[in-house]
């Protein structure tokens, strides 16, 4: 089983839509999640980070259910520049004083004119 | 948020030669900065934790001696990929993670380079 496993996707959803992306993660001592963007060719990039309360950004809500062990990301009224891959991205227990973090395979959404 | 460069951004090389890229944290010290590699719609791989005066570490299936890290300063690590082969091309991301709060409230963002594209001819 993956450490991390998101929805396959891809996701084509019509500009204004609102797209749900789930994540679940095996280890249960996980420390801290979160939710990168990585557009293509490019570096990932923090999207926003995710509490155990839900918290919300703007258009982008994200939410953990720590004994479910998932993850998720709700994103309403789409906008074209939401075209993304959005990566799902947990810290697991420490080795060591390194704080690594374990990336999902990616979840790819394309938004249509 | 924090400045993560890499360089070169892009580079072709020949198989048999080495590849040297680098990462700077423009704007912070990072005493531990890692490496991934990117194969084309595949997730990012963690290749090694990159240490500030100390031996880089490898995880499972990485070459320590194909893949020589070296984090000689706070605000810089190198990875060389030695005796490239065409098997190696891949995007090769490296990031710092900000130092932030400690204990339970420690953060453990990390701040990704612009990603180096590497081709192995």
């Amino acid at each position: 089983r993956k450490e991390v496993e998101q929805d396959p996707g891809p996701f084509n959803v019509p500009e204004g839509a609102t797209v749900a992306f789930n994540c679940t993660y095996s280890n249960s001592a996980s420390q801290s999640f979160f939710w990168y963007r990585q557009d293509c060719r490019k570096e990932p990039k923090l999207l926003m980070s995710v509490y155990s309360s839900g918290n919300e950004d703007g258009r982008f809500t994200a939410q953990l259910n720590r004994a479910s062990q998932y993850i998720s990301l709700l994103i309403r009224d789409s906008k074209l520049s939401d075209s993304a891959t959005y990566l799902c991205v947990v810290n697991p227990i420490s080795s060591g004083s390194a704080r690594q973090l374990t990336f999902g395979s990616g979840t790819q959404l394309t938004v249509l004119p | 948020g924090a400045v993560v460069s890499q360089h070169p951004s892009r580079v072709i090389c020949k198989s048999g030669t080495s590849v040297k890229i680098e990462c700077r944290s423009l704007d912070f010290q990072a005493t531990t900065m890692f490496w991934y590699r990117q194969f084309p719609k595949q997730s990012l791989m963690l290749m090694a934790t990159s240490n500030e005066g100390s031996k880089a570490t490898y995880e499972q299936g990485v070459e320590k001696d194909k893949f020589l890290i070296n984090h000689a300063s706070l605000t810089l690590s190198t990875l060389t990929v030695t005796s490239a082969h065409p098997e190696d091309s891949s995007f090769y991301i490296c990031s710092a993670r900000q130092p932030g709060l400690a204990g339970y409230n420690a953060t453990y963002e990390q701040y990704f380079g612009p990603g180096t594209r590497l081709t192995v001819t």
